[in-house]
């Protein structure tokens, strides 16, 4: 089975401080991705990766970066944490061509 | 750009009836597209995919989706729904040679003893 691990379930924090969050996946995906989850908004993408060192923009980037330095981790950062950016992440991969995604169990990041 | 639109927020099916949860899309291209759920404080956990071939594909825990392509459907249904079929379900499409998903708002199912 493919295991999707993400560093924590539950996370405070407060403005102004710098975030990481960690993806790890056990199945040699080439893609990864990093999504939020709000109620009534469904999953938005933040960022995607199809290979190590290389990223994209998803549908709402601003306040967040990525970090891919290995095939198997996949970071997303936020800078300078705001209140606005309290909300479920969630992480995952796929193979590389028309494959599902795996998801992480997800973050639920609270930001005071 | 591709898009997925989930009408309903809530569906509500007593156990033992059929449940449909209903999913439309918008592509540029032919579509893939794929039907998730999610119980509680979990991830997403896949349930099926049509790419290509037989329009009815069957996914896990007995759900199974029609591809209707005149109508740009794909509707999720289950012939006997339990009570821990009660999770949020989530279609998504992606197009042909795009790495990215497409996630509808997501359908909260209830399913009542």
């Amino acid at each position: 089975d493919v295991k999707v691990t993400q560093s924590s379930r539950y996370l405070v924090k407060r403005t102004g401080e710098k975030v990481f969050l960690e993806c790890v996946q056990d199945m040699d995906h080439e893609n990864m991705f990093w999504y939020r989850q709000d109620p009534g908004l469904g999953l938005r993408l933040i960022y995607f990766s199809y290979d190590v060192k290389m990223k994209e923009k998803g549908d709402i980037p601003e306040g967040y970066s990525v970090s891919r330095e290995k095939k198997e981790r996949f970071s997303l950062i936020l800078e300078s944490a705001s209140t606005n950016q309290t909300s479920m992440y969630l992480c995952a991969s796929s193979k590389r061509r028309h494959n599902e995604q795996f998801f992480g169990p997800g973050t639920r990041l609270t930001v005071l | 750009a591709q898009s997925v639109a989930q009408p309903e927020d809530q569906v509500n099916v007593a156990e033992g009836n059929p449940l449909t949860v209903k999913c439309t899309y918008s592509v540029s291209g032919n579509p893939y597209l794929f039907w998730y759920v999610q119980y509680p404080n979990r991830g997403l956990q896949f349930l099926l995919k049509y790419i290509t071939g037989d329009n009815l594909v069957k996914g896990s825990y007995g759900f199974e989706a029609e591809f209707n392509k005149s109508q740009t459907s794909f509707h999720l249904k289950k012939p006997s729904a339990l009570v821990s079929d009660s999770a949020l379900y989530f279609c998504a499409v992606r197009d042909y040679g795009n790495n990215r998903l497409a996630f509808g708002k997501g359908n909260q199912v209830v399913v009542i003893p």
